[in-house]
C-alpha cells in the first residue's frame, strides 16, 4: 500500500516570494508522483509529474519538484508567486502498475498576500 | 470546448432518494474514473473504469453504483441519499500507457439534507 503525506496544511506566503509545499510518500513498489492545484470551485489541474529519469521536474506556471528518491520526498517549489497562485496543492502517488489509482496527500492551502 | 465535463454541476436532494451524476469526456481516453472530496478537501478514489470495465472498485457503500455505457461516459447512480454522502465529485480520465495522467471535471456538489 501507498501512503502520502504533506506536511503543511496551510502556507501563508507573500507576492513575489518563493514557497516550497513538502510531499513524502511510502511505497514498497515504484510509483509516479503527481502534483495537482485546486483554484477555488474548480477541478484539479496538473502542475507536474514524475515518472523516471531527471530528479527535477520543471511543471506548468513556474512549478517545480524535486523526486528524492532516499528520503521518499517529492517537494514542490516556485521561486516567486503571484497572488493567483493561491490554491489548493495535492501530492498523489500511483504504483505504476495500478491503473492509475491515485493517492492522495491531504492537501496544502496556499495563501498569498500582497 | 471542455475535455471533462459533469452534470449537474450542483446537487441538493434530501435523504433518502436516489440520484445520478453523469461525465462525458471527449479526449479519446480509454479509463474514468471517480473520486470523492469530502469537506476536508480530502480526495479518495470510488470506481475506475478500462474500455466500459470495471477495474478499480474501492470500499465505497453497494448505494453507489458506477455505469459506463462507452469509454467515453461514465456515470454515478447514488441510491437512499445519506447525510454522509455530501460531498463533492469528480470524475478523471486517463489514457492506457501515458503514466496514468489524469484529466478531471469540474466536479458535482452534492448536498443532502
Amino acid at each position: 500500500a501507498q501512503s502520502v503525506t504533506q506536511l503543511d496544511s496551510q502556507v501563508p506566503v507573500f507576492e513575489e516570494a518563493p514557497v516550497e509545499l513538502r510531499c513524502n510518500y511510502s511505497s514498497s513498489v515504484s510509483v509516479y508522483l503527481f502534483w495537482y492545484v485546486q483554484y477555488p470551485n474548480q477541478g484539479l489541474q496538473l502542475l507536474l509529474k514524475y515518472l523516471s529519469g531527471s530528479t527535477l521536474v520543471k511543471g506548468i506556471n513556474g512549478f517545480e519538484a524535486e523526486f528524492n528518491k532516499s528520503q521518499t520526498s517529492f517537494h514542490l517549489r516556485k521561486p516567486s508567486v503571484h497572488i493567483s497562485d493561491t490554491a489548493e496543492y495535492f501530492c498523489a502517488v500511483t504504483p505504476d502498475d495500478s491503473w492509475g489509482k491515485l493517492q492522495f496527500g491531504a492537501g496544502t492551502q496556499v495563501v498569498v498576500t500582497p | 470546448d471542455t475535455a471533462v465535463s459533469q452534470t449537474p454541476k450542483y446537487l441538493v436532494t434530501q435523504m433518502g432518494n436516489d440520484k445520478s451524476i453523469k461525465c462525458e469526456q471527449n479526449l479519446g481516453h480509454d479509463t474514468m474514473y471517480w473520486y470523492k472530496q469530502d469537506s476536508k478537501k480530502f480526495l479518495k478514489i470510488m470506481f475506475s473504469y478500462n474500455n466500459k470495465e470495471l477495474i478499480i472498485n474501492e470500499t465505497v457503500p453497494n448505494r453507489f453504483s458506477p455505469k459506463s455505457p462507452d469509454k467515453a461516459h461514465l456515470n454515478l447512480h447514488i441510491n437512499s441519499l445519506e447525510l454522509g454522502d455530501s460531498a463533492v465529485y469528480f470524475c478523471a480520465s486517463s489514457q492506457t500507457g501515458l503514466s496514468y495522467e489524469q484529466y478531471f471535471g469540474p466536479g458535482t456538489r452534492l448536498t443532502v439534507t
